[in-house]
């Protein structure tokens, strides 16, 4: 079956930066965009970007930009999303999610990885 | 970048009870949202596509209706395992914006 398998938990101190991985399995990797949202403690959804894996293509929130990369290894089916200078105010699960239509960008997102709490914290 | 204002944003209804959320977009958007439902601790669960369409597997009694600017998520009969955080999406434009979110409980 489709699935979005992440990396685990990271604790990382103020200024540094994470990577988080997502590995793909049970569909063709490159026809499905793959999106990142987070979500902070007992609070809502917020959208990162996202990556075409076909190509290489992204798009980024204005709020990440330039603090954000999406990259993506066809070899081993895995995203990736770094996000860099992390403060407090990054505390937060992060879930890569695939789009749900094969290649197209206006698509709600069906399936979720099951989320990589990230902990920033001095 | 689209807001999506959702309300209310907690409800405490009774087993049974018609339950009703709402989520009103910034800007037209056809029929690009989508409704998800996260119970504590889990992945959020697409419910409802394309405004109306159930997804595979959710049970008849949540229905999505609306279109242009104001959209609804409806709960016909409220089920204990009903019981979740609720959010409402644009997938029209980047960035694909949420609603803030709505607490169901059972009274």
């Amino acid at each position: 079956q489709v699935q979005l398998l992440q990396s685990g938990a990271e604790l990382k101190k103020p200024g540094a930066s994470v990577k988080v991985s997502c590995k793909a399995s049970g569909y063709s990797f490159t026809r499905y965009y793959i999106h990142w949202v987070r979500q902070a403690p007992g609070q809502g959804l917020e959208w990162l970007g996202l990556i075409n894996p076909r190509d290489v293509s992204t798009n980024y929130a204005q709020k990440f930009r330039g603090r954000v990369t999406m990259t993506r290894d066809t070899s081993t089916n895995t995203v990736y999303m770094e996000l860099r200078s992390l403060t407090s105010d990054d505390t937060a699960t992060y879930y890569c999610a695939r789009g749900s239509l094969e290649g197209l960008i206006h698509s709600w997102f069906d399936p979720w990885g099951q989320g990589t709490p990230v902990t920033v914290s001095s | 970048d689209i807001q999506m204002t959702q309300s209310p944003s907690s409800l405490s209804a009774s087993v049974g009870d018609r339950v009703t959320i709402t989520c009103r977009s910034s800007q037209g958007m056809g029929n690009y949202v989508a409704w998800y439902q996260q119970k504590t601790g889990e992945v959020p669960n697409i419910l409802i596509y394309g405004a109306s369409t159930l997804q595979s597997g959710v049970p008849s009694r949540f229905s999505g209706s609306g279109s242009g600017t104001t959209f609804t998520l409806t709960i016909s009969s409220l089920q204990p395992e009903d019981v979740a955080t609720y959010f409402c999406q644009n997938y029209n434009s980047a960035p694909w914006t949420f609603g803030q979110g709505t607490k169901v409980e059972i009274k």
